[in-house]
């Protein structure tokens, strides 16, 4: 069973168009995280839930809203998408902040 | 400003060697010093990591080594294989509730020659 998974793996859009990256966990934690991960490989922290509460909110364009209905999910919505934009983002979860347990990674293409 | 700086940005191997990577820190509010490691395509993964209390903690052939007056933690991979090519992150946090949040260096992209 895969513990932190991601859908899409892939997406390719156009500028100026809103999309949806989903992350689900298995693990039971209580803490689910978005980072981005440019192509020099910098990972920059853009969320963090806990319990469905925000408690990290990073400097990043109010056109990326996240969203945690319950505590095994945490879903990115991003408006407006621009070239910008472009890059791997990673849904990550954990149980005390310790270890935190990353998900395949979603490869967003923006055109 | 970055918090945690990382070097050798690359680094290149050969098999059966040993492979060095140097983190130093400036917060000594710094209580946990994870390393992550991150193969083509996946998520990275939690290596080994250590705590300010001890000065070396080895998992098979990784050791972190770890010098809290200087402020620096390394990771050695001895006997270094094809397969431990991958980009190896330092990270730092400290105790904030149920806010910790990792500081994360900007990776070591690791190649080990056969």
């Amino acid at each position: 069973d895969t513990a932190v998974s991601q859908t899409p793996k892939y997406l390719v859009t156009q500028m100026g168009n809103d999309k949806s990256i989903k992350c689900e966990q298995n693990l039971g934690h209580d803490t689910m995280y978005w980072y981005k991960q440019d192509s020099k490989k910098f990972l920059k922290i853009m969320f963090s839930y806990n319990n469905k509460e925000l408690i990290i909110n990073e400097t990043v364009p109010n056109r990326f809203s996240p969203k945690s209905p319950d505590k095994a999910h945490l879903n990115l919505h991003i408006n407006s998408l621009e070239l910008g934009d472009s890059a791997v983002y990673f849904c990550a979860s954990s149980t005390t902040g310790y270890t935190q347990y990353f998900g395949p990674g979603t490869r967003l293409t923006v055109l | 400003q970055q918090q945690v700086k990382q070097s050798p940005q690359s680094l290149i191997v050969q098999k059966g060697g040993i492979s060095i990577i140097n983190c130093a820190y400036e917060n000594t509010a710094f209580d946990y010093f994870p390393w992550y490691q991150q193969f083509p395509g996946k998520g990275p993964a939690l290596l080994i990591a250590i705590r300010p209390d001890v000065s070396e903690k080895k998992e098979g052939r990784f050791t972190i080594s770890f010098n809290k007056s200087a402020k620096q933690f390394s990771l050695h991979i001895m006997d270094s294989q094809p397969g431990d090519s991958a980009t190896y992150f330092c990270a730092a946090s400290r105790n904030a509730g149920n806010n910790r949040k990792l500081i994360w260096g900007l990776g070591t992209s690791l190649a080990v020659n056969p």
